[in-house]
C-alpha cells in the first residue's frame, strides 16, 4: 500500500518569507499528486495536482509544486507568504489504477507571523 | 452550488453508544467518500461509493462501523457502538465521478467519545 510523508509538522514563518514544505510518497507505479489546504475553520480545499506533463505545476494563490520522480517527491513552494496562508496543508497521492481513491500524508500546520 | 454538507456539525457521545452522521453531496456528484481524521492526523478514507454502490470499504472497521447510500444520494455512516478511539472529525466528500476528479470535502462532523 502506498504511504505519504510530511516531515515539516510545524512551520513559522514571517511574512514575505520564502515556504517549501517537502512530501514524499512510496509507490512504484504512476501516480497522481494533489495539494490540499484547510484554513482555519474551513473544509479542505484543492490547491493543486499534478496527473502528467509539465512537472512543475502552479496552482491558486501564488503556489506552485515540482514533482520530482526520481526522488518520488512533490514539495510545495510559495515564493513569499502572507498571513492569510495561515493553514494546515496536506499533501495527497493517488495511484493510477486505484480509481479515486487517495492517500493523504499527516499534513503540516504553518503560521505565519504578520 | 452547493457544497457538500454535513450534519450534525459536533457530537459528544459515551463508550458503546451508537452514533450516525450524515451527508448531502454535490448535487449529481456520483462518488461520495467517507474519510476520517483524527487529531493530527491526516484524512484515512474508511468507504468509497459510486452511485449505490460500494467501491472500496476496506479500512471501515465493519464490526462497529457501517455506511450506506440507499439512493444513490445522500449517506448515512453509523458507529455503534462507540469506543474511545473513534473520536474524531468525520469528512463526507464527493467527487462528479471516480478516476482523476477532484474532491470537494464538506465541514465534517467532530465525535467525541467519552
Amino acid at each position: 500500500a502506498q504511504s505519504v510523508s510530511q516531515h515539516n509538522h510545524h512551520v513559522i514563518l514571517s511574512e514575505a518569507a520564502s515556504l517549501e514544505l517537502g512530501c514524499n510518497y512510496s509507490y512504484g507505479g504512476t501516480v497522481n499528486l494533489f495539494w490540499y489546504v484547510q484554513y482555519p475553520g474551513q473544509h479542505l480545499q484543492l490547491l493543486l495536482k499534478y496527473f502528467s506533463g509539465d512537472p512543475l505545476v502552479k496552482g491558486i494563490k501564488g503556489f506552485e509544486a515540482e514533482f520530482i520522480k526520481s526522488k518520488f517527491s512533490f514539495n510545495l513552494r510559495k515564493p513569499s507568504v502572507q498571513w492569510s496562508d495561515t493553514a494546515e496543508y496536506f499533501c495527497a497521492v493517488k495511484p493510477n489504477n486505484a480509481g479515486n481513491m487517495l492517500t493523504f500524508g499527516g499534513g503540516t500546520r504553518l503560521m505565519v507571523k504578520p | 452550488e452547493a457544497g457538500v454538507a454535513q450534519s450534525p456539525r459536533y457530537k459528544i457521545i459515551e463508550k458503546r453508544q451508537s452514533v450516525a452522521f450524515w451527508c448531502n453531496p454535490i448535487s449529481g456528484h456520483a462518488t461520495l467518500y467517507w474519510y476520517q481524521q483524527i487529531l493530527g492526523q491526516g484524512p484515512k478514507l474508511l468507504i468509497q461509493f459510486q452511485n449505490n454502490g460500494v467501491v472500496d470499504d476496506s479500512q471501515l472497521p465493519k464490526d462497529r462501523f457501517s455506511a450506506e447510500r440507499l439512493k444513490g444520494v445522500d449517506s448515512t455512516l453509523k458507529i455503534q457502538p462507540a469506543k474511545l478511539e473513534d473520536s474524531a472529525v468525520y469528512l463526507c466528500a464527493s467527487s462528479l465521478n471516480r478516476g482523476g476528479y477532484e474532491q470537494y470535502f464538506g465541514p465534517g462532523t467532530r465525535l467525541t467519545v467519552t
